[in-house]
């Protein structure tokens, strides 16, 4: 089956600690992005990748690092200099071909920092 | 800056017919899409206007109006399972990069 899996579902972490969330996908997409949502809110962008080996900051990528090392692959790092780090993270990916940009999400991880 | 605005809650009965407004401020346009996304899932991907009209899919539709910078869309013949937020997001360039609206919670009652 073709599609995108986060890992963890759920993680637990002591405030300070650095926490890495996955993020694979084997739809065979360029184009990958980490979207953080607080309750009630929308998605907010923290990194895209369109390509291997290259990034663009989002709208909110402080406390936040990203790596694209393979096409399949774009973990999320959330580090000790993020403030609030307590909050739904997805991970999407998109074709760059077509004409259209359907992003397709993966179930999400929601991390909690105590 | 950019945005987006769209309602933050609708409520309908089973069977009716919503229509969910979104209007957009944005330095580019390539598209506008419409999101689904249940408590505690993920969003989905529901429909795509890049030009002006009406897009048909089953019980959804969406429409677009470029001139007016505004789209909507319409659900027919509600079910309960149809309960969720809708996010529209446009495409203002040409890196694929969504803006998202802050959502619409819908409640479907029977």
């Amino acid at each position: 089956d073709g599609g995108i899996t986060q890992s963890p579902k759920y993680l637990f972490r002591k405030e300070g600690q650095n926490v890495t969330l996955s993020c694979e996908q084997n739809l065979n997409h360029d184009a990958m992005y980490w979207y953080r949502q607080d309750p009630g809110q929308g998605l907010r962008l923290i990194y895209y990748s369109q390509i291997v080996n290259d990034f663009q900051k989002g709208d909110i990528a402080e406390g936040y690092s990203v790596s694209r090392e393979k096409k399949e692959s774009f973990p999320l790092t959330v580090t000790s200099a993020q403030k609030n780090p307590t909050a739904f993270y997805l991970c999407a990916s998109s074709s760059l071909a077509g004409n259209t940009d359907t992003q397709y999400f993966g179930p999400g991880t929601r991390l909690t920092v105590l | 800056g950019q945005s987006l605005e769209q309602p933050s809650e609708v409520t309908a009965v089973e069977g009716a017919i919503v229509q969910i407004n979104c209007t957009y401020q944005t330095s580019g346009f390539y598209g506008l899409s419409w999101y689904q996304q249940h408590d505690g899932g993920a969003p989905t991907f529901l429909s795509y206007n890049a030009l002006d009209g009406l897009e048909e899919t089953g019980r959804f539709s969406s429409f677009l109006s470029r001139s007016d910078s505004y789209g909507y869309l319409l659900l027919q013949e509600l079910q309960m399972k149809d309960s969720a937020s809708y996010f529209c997001a446009v495409n203002a360039g040409n890196n694929r990069k969504l803006i998202w609206g802050l959502g619409t919670s819908l409640a479907v009652n029977p």
